[in-house]
């Protein structure tokens, strides 16, 4: 049973647009979400994160934002770049036990075209 | 500095036979977790070092994996009897403490079991 959901597994977009990966979950006790990007054959390497007491977080061309009353968060990109062409994890913090363990989703493709 | 580098890149055995992959996490890093990632799958927890021990061995799949760390550095995943179903990417990620929530992933080590 997934608790972090990632329902889109391929997103297309065109050069200069902006890029939106949607991130479900369904443990309302998480309470840190962490995005991260993964290019073939490499492994993830951490973008973005947001505390549950927070609706935003910007990092540059990076924003994510937390809906906890959907227990819903996106990732935009803007503008994208062919560079992030990638596969993006949303991955949920489980504050049960105290070894912090990462919750992950099945993962977006996205593919950013010139 | 270096960051979590991991050995072999690539592992091809025979089912049954036993394999042995490499962590070396980022320096200072007290934290390290081992994950897999089946082809189509999202990343699966395996085990976690809080130091040399290991407080959640909860993803390890079977009695067949067991994972050791020493000196605080450098850890090994074995995996005995390899089977068929144990072919994946074998992801290991380090973080600096137990409630510093980003991890820092190295390369992988693809296991193929013929």
């Amino acid at each position: 049973d997934q608790q972090v959901k990632q329902n889109s597994p391929s997103l297309s977009v065109q050069e200069g647009r902006i890029s939106i990966l949607n991130c479900d979950y369904t443990n309302s006790m998480f309470d840190y979400f962490l995005w991260y990007k993964k290019y073939p054959a490499e492994g993830p390497t951490f973008l973005i994160s947001i505390s549950s007491i927070k609706d935003k977080n910007e990092d540059g061309r990076f924003t994510v934002f937390l809906n906890k009353s959907a227990k819903h968060l996106s990732l935009h990109i803007v503008p994208s770049q062919p560079g992030d062409s990638a596969v993006y994890f949303c991955a949920a913090s489980d504050p049960a036990g105290n070894n912090r363990k990462l919750i992950w989703g099945l993962g977006t493709s996205l593919a950013v075209n010139p | 500095g270096a960051g979590v580098s991991q050995s072999p890149s690539n592992k091809v055995t025979e089912k049954g036979k036993d394999v042995e992959l490499r962590c070396d996490p980022i320096s200072g890093h007290t934290a390290l977790y081992w994950y897999r990632q089946s082809l189509g799958q999202g990343l699966e927890f395996l085990i976690y070092f809080q130091g040399n021990s290991a407080p959640d061995k909860s993803g390890l799949p079977s009695d067949r994996f067991s994972a050791e760390r020493t000196g605080g550095s450098v850890s090994t995943l074995t995996i005995q009897r390899t089977q068929q179903e144990d072919s994946a990417v074998y992801l290991c990620a380090s973080s600096l403490g137990i409630y510093t929530d980003t991890q820092y992933f190295g390369p992988g080590t693809r296991l193929t079991v013929l």
